[in-house]
């Protein structure tokens, strides 16, 4: 499968901690997105980023793309309890920019 | 509000049945895809579309049938429900420019096969 890989799987903060969530992938990529579902939800863009960008911010998010490493980041700075979700990134290979490719998530709990 | 709508939102069938999931998004979006979404699995494609009249498999694409007549429309048809197939189905566009979009869901169908 081509399919990124989120790590960790689970991961529980106290609210106003910063949350870092890791994303691996198998072979070249256009582009990168991050999504977020919320319980019994559909699916929410959060950011996209490019091969050829290292970094990208949209509020209290920031990205990291390390094509090297084949590896992003999703950093949530100062949490809240409304951050509690699911987090999914997706990838978009090379020449297949319209099939988005999900891993399986990352499940955040953010204590009140 | 423009979005991606999806009916029904829940669905019980029984082995063998058929029925038609509904998409349709009105932002002109040429991208449309099918995913389902099972428990530890993330989401799987199914079956995608790049505009109207082209549709094409993704990586679960066995027991269901696409057609893409029109923008603004992507049913999904299961032939022959079977419980492996009980799932929440989603379904999402994107324009063909998508460099700094992604992908808008539907808030999506829960089925479940008896």
């Amino acid at each position: 499968s081509q399919q990124g890989e989120e790590d960790p799987q689970a991961l529980s903060i106290q609210e106003g901690e910063n949350a870092t969530m890791n994303c691996s992938y198998k072979t070249s990529i256009n582009n990168l997105q991050w999504y977020r579902q919320n319980s019994g939800r559909g699916l929410v863009h959060l950011i996209l980023i490019r091969s050829n960008e290292r970094e990208k911010h949209s509020g209290r998010l920031r990205v990291t793309l390390d094509t090297s490493k084949k590896s992003s980041s999703l950093l949530i700075t100062a949490s809240r309890a409304a951050d509690t979700a699911s987090y999914f990134c997706a990838t978009d290979f090379t020449g297949a920019n319209s099939k988005l490719t999900f891993g399986k998530g990352i499940t955040l709990s953010v204590r009140p | 509000n423009a979005g991606v709508t999806q009916t029904p939102k829940f669905q019980v069938l029984k082995t063998g049945q058929s029925m038609t999931l509904q998409c349709a998004q009105d932002m002109n979006h040429e991208y449309m895809s099918w995913y389902r979404q099972d428990p530890g699995m993330g989401l799987r494609l199914i079956h995608y579309s790049v505009g109207a009249g082209i549709t094409d498999q993704g990586e679960v694409p066995n027991g269901y049938n696409v057609s893409r007549s029109t923008t603004e429309d992507f049913p999904l048809r299961l032939l022959s429900a079977a419980p492996s197939q009980t799932s929440v189905y989603f379904c999402a566009s994107s324009p063909r420019e998508a460099l700094n979009y992604g992908y808008t869901f539907g808030s999506g169908t829960r089925l479940t096969v008896v």
